[in-house]
């Protein structure tokens, strides 16, 4: 099982619809999970990070957590054409430990929002 | 404030040949990470640096070190250049070790 799971896509939506990326982790006791946006032939952008279970909103942007099911997602609300890019879920392991700063990247969701 | 930077933007080496990579981080940030990503895939992480100290190491050969400095800014070295090392490569940077951590625009090493 990859540590960190998401749906490889591609995912299309039509302009002004939301897009809903998801993302699966495996260790339960993982303490932080960030949203990256990366456009073709650039580096990854942090979009949004969240800490705690719950909604938290950004803007067009809302990250949902939820460890017990150990699942994060990313809403895109009025998606817009310049939203197309591939998103990736990263996860931090928990407190101490060699790798304590650690990103574990899943592979990345290739979201196509057309006019 | 600038942010993450990273030389050189590309670089072609041979088989064997050796590679240093460096990378200056957000004013302020004492912690540097490095990945690698290879084209449809996430980023790997390879090491992160904290106050000059190595702090995490993450699945690579011994080719692969690195070091950072008084200044925070790292290098990232990889000997004996194999053709599957070509990647991007990335350095992120942040203010404490578990952090949000912010990507410069990478370095692209092709190895032919």
């Amino acid at each position: 099982q990859k540590e960190v799971e998401q749906n490889s896509g591609p995912l299309s939506v039509p302009e002004g619809a939301i897009a809903s990326l998801n993302c699966t982790y495996s260790d339960r006791v993982s303490q932080s999970f960030f949203w990256y946006r990366q456009y073709s032939g650039k580096s990854p952008e942090l979009i949004m990070s969240i800490y705690s279970n719950g909604d938290k909103e950004d803007g067009r942007f809302t990250a949902q957590l939820n460890k017990a099911s150990q699942y994060v997602s990313l809403l895109i609300r009025d998606s817009q054409p310049s939203d197309s890019a591939t998103y990736l879920c990263a996860v931090t392991p928990s407190l101490g430990g060699t790798s304590y700063g650690k990103l574990t990247f899943g592979q990345g969701t290739i979201l196509t929002v057309h006019p | 404030d600038a942010g993450v930077t990273q030389s050189p933007t590309h670089l072609i080496k041979t088989r064997g040949q050796h590679v240093t990579l460096r990378c200056s981080p957000i004013s302020g940030h004492k912690s540097v990470s490095w990945y690698q990503q290879v084209l449809g895939q996430g980023p790997q992480f390879i090491f992160q640096y904290y106050e000059k100290e190595e702090r995490g190491r993450g699945n690579f050969p011994d080719r692969f070190s690195a070091r950072q400095f008084p200044n925070y800014s790292s290098e990232l070295n990889v000997n004996a250049l194999l053709l599957g090392d070509s990647a991007l490569y990335l350095c992120a940077s942040s203010t404490r070790q578990n952090n949000e951590q912010f990507f410069g625009p990478g370095t692209r090493l092709t190895v032919l």
